[in-house]
């Protein structure tokens, strides 16, 4: 069974930098094609995409936001670890991780779309 | 201020049908698959469409997604109650160094 899960702190200071896992399990996220990407929801808003990174470890980040953003793999515990740097109020949501794969040498690159999510874990950002 | 525009709610009554739009651009609904996505109150979204027209196993066929130039919709058909959540098209965007895009979802109401 495919799951996966976030975890982190629930509490974090203004300035302070955001590192967050996700526990993968019943897949390999170095198996081709096969991808994890963050998504974030602050209370009563939208979805936002923040980073994916890729089986080979081709990563991408939004726009908005990669100066603050670190995507990496920890193979040795099956994780993915997100870090955000200089945290602000308006950066409090709920964080998810979820799995999507695809096929790249085609045009346009195939997407099976995000298809296993973890539940979320909220970070609320106060002083 | 999302990069794809969505209406902020639809409704319908049961077994009506009903679409939801999805505004892009040629960078992302234009020149890629579009998805989407299901979020019931307080859970984490499921995934609904992907590939632009393609179901998961296990979403009945009353949803249904398609794509002309830079929009895209899903229909739901024979509305039901347990229907009335939040749904959020999604696709790659081509442009920068390439990021995945959200529309800024649609509250669908089952009067």
């Amino acid at each position: 069974q495919v799951t996966l899960r976030e975890s982190g702190p629930a509490l974090v200071k203004p300035t302070q930098t955001l590192t967050l896992t996700c526990s993968v399990s019943g897949f390999s996220f170095s198996s081709p094609g096969t991808c994890v990407s963050w998504i974030r929801q602050p209370p009563g808003k939208a979805l936002e995409w923040l980073a994916r990174i890729d089986w080979d470890d081709e990563r991408h980040y939004s726009t908005s936001l990669k100066t603050r953003l670190t995507i990496s793999k920890d193979f040795s515990k099956d994780q993915v670890v997100l870090t955000m740097t200089n945290m602000d109020p308006v950066d409090t949501a709920t964080y998810y991780c979820a799995r999507i794969r695809i096929v790249r040498g085609l045009i346009p690159t195939y997407s099976y779309g995000m298809d296993v999510w973890g539940p979320g874990t909220t970070v609320i950002v106060s002083s | 201020q999302s990069v794809l525009t969505q209406p902020p709610s639809v409704s319908g009554t049961p077994g009506q049908r009903v679409t939801i739009s999805c505004f892009g651009s040629n960078s992302n609904v234009g020149s890629n698959y579009v998805s989407w996505y299901q979020q019931l109150p307080g859970t984490a979204p499921k995934l609904l469409i992907f590939s632009t027209n393609q179901r998961p196993s296990g979403v009945p066929d009353r949803f249904s997604g398609s794509k002309s130039g830079t929009s895209a919709s899903l229909a739901i058909s024979g509305l039901r109650s347990d229907d009335e959540a939040d749904y959020y098209c999604a696709a790659w965007d081509d442009s920068l160094s390439g990021a995945e895009v959200f529309g800024g979802g649609t509250k669908l109401i089952v009067l």
